[in-house]
């Protein structure tokens, strides 16, 4: 079964562009998740989709937004880029799981390196 | 807010040395808990997982953890480390009450093995 793929693998963008990732789940994950990961904070939510339904934000300024298709394949966009923007995006992908018996795990994917000069 | 706590920021051990990671977590409630390694150059990769049941949990290339719910701890073990587990190690939390959660990680711990 084919991993967690996202493109492009590294992106250079300045300061006030847009930027597009795109994520590919595992075969039949529904549930992807986006983190940034920085060396400063480490590994932060961004947001949750699961049947192209945002269930879950984490506590990002409105730049960053995602979306997810029919197909479970995701996408996430950062609009006017920031210096601190920068860093590695990761994408996660996951069974469905439940309150009440737990969650699987997350697969993550190589990442997105983005970096915003 | 919820968080998770690793204790060591860099961890160095020579060849055959004992391992032990440290990871706390601030949520009362329900949690399922991760311990996550991500290899230089590789992306993460799940080594092993707690959902219920038996607290100690034997994950993969002879690591284990062990959850003590009165500590509020999850802590990673190995008895005998190998140059090639210099890695960084993250440990990671989600809730299991309500709608579907997300991961809190640590800030991971680097580890060293000198061969």
């Amino acid at each position: 079964k084919a991993g967690v793929t996202q493109t492009p693998r590294y992106l250079i963008k300045t300061r006030g562009q847009q930027v597009t990732l795109s994520c590919s789940p595992i075969s039949g994950h529904r549930s992807v998740s986006w983190y940034q990961q920085t060396p400063g904070q480490g590994l932060q939510f961004l947001f949750e989709y699961f049947s192209e339904t945002q269930r879950n934000k984490g506590n990002f300024p409105g730049r960053f937004s995602g979306r997810q298709f029919s197909n479970s394949r995701s996408e996430m966009n950062v609009s006017t880029l920031e210096l601190g923007d920068s860093a590695l995006y990761l994408c996660a992908s996951s069974l469905e799981g439940s309150a009440e018996y737990g969650y699987y795990e997350q697969y993550f994917g190589p990442g997105t390196r983005l970096t915003v000069t | 807010a919820q968080s998770v706590s690793q204790h060591n920021h860099h961890v160095i051990l020579s060849e055959a040395a004992s391992l032990e990671l440290g990871c706390n977590y601030s949520y009362g409630g329900t949690v399922n808990l991760f311990w996550y390694v991500q290899y230089p150059g590789q992306h993460l990769q799940l080594l092993l997982k707690y959902f219920s049941g038996d607290p100690l949990v034997k994950g993969i290339k002879g690591f284990e953890a062990e959850f003590i719910k009165s500590k509020f701890s999850f802590n990673l073990r190995k008895p005998s480390v190998q140059w090639s587990d210099t890695a960084e190690y993250f440990c990671a939390v989600i809730r299991t009450g309500g709608s579907q959660g997300n991961l809190i990680f640590g800030k991971g711990t680097k580890l060293s093995v000198k061969p």
